[in-house]
């Protein structure tokens, strides 16, 4: 089983949709757990963190289960500038360091 | 907003030829990464650096790799005798913690070699 499994995607979606991405990870020591977002042949940004009580920011919202050591990022009202690779990231079993899922493309269409 | 800095954003160089990619931290942070992306793959992980020496590396990080951080506030990769598939996005990262706070990561150095 690979350490981070994300949906492979792409999404591709009209304006102003709500969608739904899923991660799911392996360790069930980690601890914390990221939604980075990485634009074309750029470096990966911190999107949001991920706490256990679920959070939101914005159109965005994380939640995690950590019995099914899975984790979901939803968008609401997409905007075309979501266009993105979403990358779910999770620490490590010491929490030295983190592992990236391979991500999920996203294209929001007019 | 601070950055994590990194040169060259390209670095062309022949197979068999040393590189030295450099990374200068956000001034703050403790910890410190070295991660890679060939083109169209995951980001990877290859080592972590804490407190003046490696804490972590991966099967990637092998004796062809070094890291230094020569003088309090550089932090720099070196690939020695460099192979084709060692072409890829080179990234850096840094954190006070990362439990917390995530890394910020530098643009990255483009390594091709030919």
């Amino acid at each position: 089983r690979k350490e981070v499994e994300q949906d492979p995607g792409p999404f591709n979606v009209p304006e102003g949709a709500t969608v739904a991405f899923n991660c799911t990870y392996s360790n069930s020591a980690s601890q914390s757990f990221f939604w980075y977002r990485q634009d074309c042949r750029k470096e990966p940004k911190l999107l949001m963190s991920v706490y256990s009580s679920g959070n939101e920011d914005g159109r965005f919202t994380a939640q995690l289960n950590r019995a099914s050591q899975y984790i979901s990022l939803l968008i609401r009202d997409s905007k075309l500038s979501d266009s993105a690779t979403y990358l779910c990231v999770v620490t490590t079993y010491n929490n030295n360091d983190m592992r990236f899922g391979a991500g999920t493309r996203l294209t929001v269409k007019p | 907003e601070p950055e994590v800095t990194q040169t060259p954003s390209h670095q062309v160089t022949q197979m068999g030829q040393e590189v030295i990619l450099r990374c200068v931290p956000i001034s703050n942070h403790l910890y410190f990464y070295w991660y890679r992306q060939i083109l169209g793959q995951k980001v990877e992980f290859l080592v972590s650096f804490y407190n003046n020496e490696i804490s972590e590396k991966s099967e990637i990080f092998d004796d062809q790799f070094s890291v230094e951080r020569p003088d309090g506030s550089n932090f720099t990769l070196k690939i020695r005798s460099t192979k084709l598939e060692d072409s890829a996005m080179y990234f850096c990262a840094s954190t006070i913690q990362g439990l917390i706070y995530g890394y910020t990561f530098g643009s990255g150095t483009r390594l091709t070699v030919v």
